[in-house]
């Protein structure tokens, strides 16, 4: 299995402050992704990197932003954290790419942020 | 863009029966493919079963099956005797194989394994 950790596992801040979290991987994929997961809306896709200094937007990426210095790190940057991204973010890689595999994205452990 | 629906938020069912769960998605493309994902308490994101849309025949893993409908676009995954761990969220996923690696989830059913 792909080594993918996420830190900080849980922490609570408060609104208006900025928040780092952190993907770190062992595995030297070329895809990473950011995920939140919320009650009734399943795992929506933050940003996503296909690269080394190469991201994408997902579909709520309002309010953050993304940076990839280093292959094995991924960091999701809130700026100015709301009680609307109270929520559990994942990290996720993709195992296999190409045309004969299917494109298995590996979780991590997930990280439950707090905004008070 | 495609959308994947569960429309089942809750399930539950007696020990070593047999469930299904179902998913339907929307999509324009020919080529791609589709997930369930288990989710047990613990939070860890499991992978349970994959199927490649250009494959007819239906993926199996042990005890955990699926049928896939590609006119239909319906993709249920079927757990046999089911298992007291099998107690979990479990969310169907799809992506295209062209380019978009975005993963699609659905909004997860909650399956309650009863002993």
């Amino acid at each position: 299995d792909a080594g993918i950790t996420q830190s900080p596992r849980h922490k609570v801040t408060e609104t208006g402050t900025p928040v780092t979290l952190r993907c770190h991987q062992t595995e030297n994929h070329r895809y990473m992704y950011w995920y939140r997961q919320d009650p009734g809306h399943g795992l929506r896709l933050i940003h996503y990197s296909y690269g080394v200094k190469d991201t994408d937007k997902g579909e709520v990426s309002d309010g953050y932003s993304v940076s990839r210095s280093k292959t094995e790190d991924f960091l999701l940057t809130l700026e100015s954290a709301t009680s609307s991204q109270t929520s559990v973010y994942f990290c996720a890689i993709s195992e296999s790419r190409g045309s004969s595999g299917a494109n298995v994205l590996t979780f991590g452990a997930g990280s439950r942020l707090t905004v008070l | 863009a495609q959308t994947v629906t569960q429309s089942q938020p809750e399930m539950s069912v007696q020990e070593a029966e047999t469930v299904t769960l179902s998913c339907t998605y929307d999509t324009s493309e020919n080529n791609y493919y589709l997930f369930w994902y288990k989710q047990p308490p613990s939070r860890q994101m499991i992978l349970v079963i994959r199927q490649e849309a250009y494959k007819q025949q239906n993926a199996t893993e042990n005890r955990f099956s699926v049928n896939f409908q590609k006119a239909a676009k319906s993709f249920s995954l079927k757990i046999s005797d089911s298992q007291l761990g099998d107690t979990a969220m479990y969310f169907c996923a799809f992506i295209s194989n062209f380019g978009n690696e975005k993963l699609t989830f659905g909004t997860g059913t909650r399956l309650t394994i009863i002993p």
